[in-house]
């Protein structure tokens, strides 16, 4: 069974810095998705990035982009110039085979400091 | 943005109550699931559906039921609410195929006296 790890439970970055957060995962397949979702403080999931496994190019969006090391299993997101309103729980997901389900990490909490 | 819908958005409610916590969407996605979340916690899959007529239970095992009659609608029931009910339930669809990504519905938060 595919697993997600996110071994950082709370980060935190000054407004205006860069923070990278980590993602592992576990999976025998060889085509797959992997994506980021913000969950802002009650307020609602929405995806922030996703990353097709065959592809080598890392996915960028604006401030936000990942470093996927495929070999290594690993899929880490970078913001660049933090923003107040980037506070938010971050979860890695990852989606592969014949499985409909989207399979989720535990999350990490980002506190963006002024 | 995505046009999945929950309600009610809050509820409050007395221990033993029958409930049902609404979700639609309107994207025609033949996929939807049920999570529940605590506070600041991890997504537990309670419920999924691949379409119409089809519903399994997901990885948290859960005293609530699901019906698919309908590929917009897949409301969740709790026959008998307890305080141990008590958390934040969200809606997802999706396409079908692994590139697609879940969209969300904004959450029913629920709490259980």
């Amino acid at each position: 069974a595919q697993t997600v790890t996110q071994s950082q439970p709370e980060m935190s970055v000054q407004e205006a810095e860069t923070v990278t957060l980590s993602c592992t995962y576990d999976t025998s397949e060889s085509d797959y998705y992997l994506f980021w979702y913000k969950q802002p403080p009650s307020r609602q999931m929405i995806l922030v990035i996703r990353q097709e496994a065959y592809k080598q190019q890392n996915a960028t969006e604006n401030r936000f982009s990942v470093n996927f090391q495929k070999a290594a299993k690993s899929f880490s997101l970078k913001i660049s110039d933090s923003q107040l309103g980037d506070a938010a729980m971050y979860f890695c997901a990852y989606s592969g085979g014949s499985n409909y389900k989207l399979t989720f990490g535990k999350g990490t909490l980002l506190t963006v400091n002024p | 943005e995505a046009d999945i819908y929950q309600t009610p958005r809050y509820l409050v409610i007395g221990t033993g109550k029958k409930i049902t916590l609404e979700c639609s969407q309107t994207m025609g996605h033949d996929k939807m699931y049920w999570y529940q979340q605590d506070p600041g916690m991890e997504l537990h899959l309670i419920h999924y559906s691949y379409g119409v007529n089809s519903t399994e239970k997901g990885d948290l095992s859960s005293e609530s039921t699901v019906s698919r009659i309908r590929t917009e609608h897949f409301p969740l029931t709790l026959e008998s609410a307890r305080p141990s009910h008590t958390s934040q339930y969200l809606c997802a669809s999706r396409r079908a195929g692994t590139n697609y990504e879940q969209y969300f519905g904004p959450g029913t938060r629920l709490t259980v006296t």
